[in-house]
């Protein structure tokens, strides 16, 4: 069965990086986009970037550029967000979800991980 | 693209029809999903393409739309439904969601 299994609970200093795992089982991974989406305490669902396991290739919103930096290790399955100069605005549960797709553009978040706390605080 | 969700919150008992409607600002075709979300958990698909229920999801669910007006059905509510719903666009980047419609007993 398709999962994606996030790294853990992390807390950061204002100003730090973090980096968020989530590995891939179940499925080919390189198959299917991954992206990231983050919700900060009693918020909505934020859409952070995407990644293309296949290529590395990229898309990061906007918000979120010079600050994000999605990668990938195939040979484990595994993607990765660095977000770094963290401020408390930063403090959110950040998920990866796999998107699959309609024709050849119309995506939909199928699976998703389970979520990983990242508290901002001095 | 902007996507405006009302209502923001609802009050429904169980049985009952719950609509939940989801504005964009521009043409997005159909790239419109659904997705329902309980506390301390992911988001879960339930509609995808405006109106394909995803597999496993209950029938009681349904997605339609009008233009750049969508909608998102609950039949019958159940107690299970209790849970705040988002919409989200994937027509282009960034990929939008709506600011969610909790709905309550």
């Amino acid at each position: 069965q398709v999962q994606l299994v996030q790294s853990g609970a992390e807390v950061e200093k204002p100003g730090a990086s973090v980096k968020v795992s989530c590995k891939a089982s179940g499925y080919t991974f390189s198959a299917y986009y991954i992206h990231w989406v983050r919700q900060a305490p009693g918020q909505g669902l934020e859409w952070m970037g995407r990644i293309n396991p296949k290529s590395g290739d990229t898309n990061y919103a906007q918000n979120f550029q010079g600050r994000v930096t999605m990668t990938r290790d195939t040979s484990i399955s595994t993607a990765y967000m660095e977000l770094s100069s963290l401020t408390s605005d930063d403090t959110a549960v950040y998920y990866c979800a796999r998107s699959s797709v309609v024709g050849a553009t119309l995506y939909y978040f199928d699976y998703w991980g389970q979520g990983t706390l990242v508290t901002v605080s001095s | 693209i902007q996507m405006t969700q009302s209502p923001s919150s609802l009050s429904a008992s169980v049985g009952d029809r719950v609509t939940i409607t989801c504005r964009a600002s521009q043409s997005i075709g159909s790239y419109l999903n659904w997705y329902q979300q309980k506390p301390g958990k992911a988001p879960k698909l339930l509609i995808y393409a405006a109106s394909s229920l995803q597999s496993g999801v209950p029938s009681r669910f349904s997605g339609s739309e009008s233009g750049t007006v969508f909608t998102l059905t609950i039949s019958i509510l159940q107690p299970d439904d209790f849970a705040t719903y988002y919409c989200q666009q994937t027509y282009s980047p960034p990929l939008t969601f709506g600011g969610g419609t909790k709905v309550e007993i």
